[in-house]
């Protein structure tokens, strides 16, 4: 497509439930990202996926936080148990070259827990 | 690991004014360095980028940043400033680190007001 899909746009689910967010990147980039961010926060790194595989899954807060891209394009990112404390917008992004080029992001999925 | 230092966290400018907003790092290594813009309900955007080559570097819309890598800063600048700047802007560095080189690290963030 012409730019990163993030689907839903908004979530709000009830604490201890499982959610999944899903990404749609640009047609051909093969690196793709995800990033958390909180309010009054820049965001910060969850993962990054080359092709099918994570590169770097150092930012994943625990172990309640997975993310798959099984085809090396679609990524979906999941989370079990859902806290309060997830609540934020999860961003997606990818790029054809590397972070060192810059990104292309997604308009991101709000997730509210309540 | 690298960081990113805004020190200005709301800015209020009048139409046509200057801006100069901060940013630092703190890697002492090869960085690449980013301006990013989200715009009122819109998603990241970006704004200028710097690998390497001349430290001035021209971006979309008028901004321009400058880097200074003795001071380990990337302050972005636009001369005259209008309303549809209103936005909250992102500086983002890349460092060129064994395991750290696929990933961006933000600053917290200006949120830049322009009135009319």
């Amino acid at each position: 497509g012409a730019g990163v899909s993030q689907t839903p746009s908004n979530k709000v689910t009830e604490k201890g439930k499982y959610v999944e967010l899903r990404c749609d990147p640009i047609s051909g980039h093969t690196a793709l990202y995800w990033y958390r961010q909180s309010l009054g926060q820049g965001p910060e790194f969850l993962i990054y996926f080359q092709g099918t595989g994570a590169a770097d899954d150092s930012g994943l807060p625990n172990d309640r936080f997975f993310a798959v891209r099984p085809e090396g394009s679609v990524s979906t990112l999941k989370i079990q148990r859902t806290e309060r404390g997830d609540s934020a917008v999860y961003l997606c992004a990818s790029s054809a070259q590397g972070a060192g080029y810059g990104y292309t992001f997604g308009s991101g999925t709000r997730l509210t827990v309540v | 690991a690298q960081s990113v230092s805004q020190h200005n966290h709301h800015v209020i400018l009048s139409e046509a004014a200057s801006l100069e907003l901060g940013c630092n790092y703190s890697y002492g290594g090869t960085v690449n360095l980013f301006w990013y813009v989200q715009y009122p309900g819109q998603h990241l955007q970006l704004l200028l980028k710097y690998f390497s080559g001349d430290p001035l570097v021209k971006g979309i819309k008028g901004f321009e940043a400058e880097f200074i890598k003795s001071k380990f800063s990337f302050n972005l600048r636009k001369p005259s400033v209008q309303w549809s700047d209103t936005a909250e802007y992102f500086c983002a560095v890349n460092a060129w680190v064994t395991g750290g080189g696929n990933k961006l690290t933000f600053g917290t963030g200006t949120q830049l007001k322009v009135e009319l």
